[in-house]
């Protein structure tokens, strides 16, 4: 099984909002990543965990705030977002990034994130 | 610093041909690993297949193969007996085979594919 869930779906939210996107994995994997995806791009790292401790942040702006509460869920919380934000968020796990011969990235089917 | 290129922006296929979609990479390293990904329109990245560098055979998974030229940095994929399903983005990407590369996956910008019946 090599499913990674993500929610909600779609996320609309006005620029004083706050909310927060959810990924879980029970794969027993325990690196966790974030990237930001806009339209016909390639995905953007933005965060890594690495046994639930921030080992990656891609220089992302403090709006974004990522929490790893346990190695099976991954947080992503948003606050003051802008327009310019709205993106696909993509969660990923795999499964140790200190066995790089064996580390392959399974990603979840996403978060359509809109900010008006 | 790596770099993945992939030149073909837009690629369509007859339903049950063969097309292959190229992906040419830089690195100083020998230690690396090339993937494979699908993008369909439903949104979810899907892993389409993994070559190790220091395998000199081609990996293969079902109708999907790759051709991998080491010395040329080359890491295309075939996709043989096309199926309306295949119709994705398709990324490639690279990731360093040491440690320090803590999971940074290096992304082409990607081949749109369609299939057509």
């Amino acid at each position: 099984d090599t499913e990674v869930t993500q929610t909600p779906k779609h996320l609309v939210m006005g620029m004083t909002n706050k909310k927060s996107l959810k990924c879980e994995q029970h794969m027993g994997h325990r690196a966790m990543y974030w990237y930001k995806q806009k339209a016909k791009k390639p995905p953007e790292l933005m965060f890594v965990y690495s046994y639930e401790k921030l080992s990656i942040n891609e220089s992302v702006p403090s709006r974004f705030s990522p929490e790893c509460p346990n190695s099976s869920l991954l947080n992503l919380h948003l606050h003051a977002l802008q327009p310019e934000d709205s993106a696909l968020y993509l969660c990923a796990s795999s499964q140790d990034l200190k066995r790089v011969s064996t580390d392959t990235q399974y990603f979840g089917p996403g978060t359509r994130l809109t900010v008006l | 610093a790596q770099t993945v290129t992939q030149s073909q922006p837009e690629m369509s296929v007859q339903e049950a041909e063969t097309v292959t979609l190229s992906c040419t990479y830089d690195t100083s390293e020998s230690n690396y690993y090339l993937f494979w990904y699908k993008q369909p329109p439903s949104r979810q990245m899907i892993l389409v297949i993994r070559q190790e560098a220091y395998k000199q055979q081609n990996a293969t998974e079902n109708r999907f193969s790759v051709n991998f030229q080491k010395a040329a940095k080359s890491f295309s994929l075939k996709i043989s007996d096309s199926q309306l399903g295949d119709t994705a983005m398709y990324f490639c990407a690279f990731m360093t085979g040491y440690g320090g590369s803590q999971g940074n996956l290096i992304f082409g910008k990607g081949t749109k594919l369609s299939v057509k019946p």
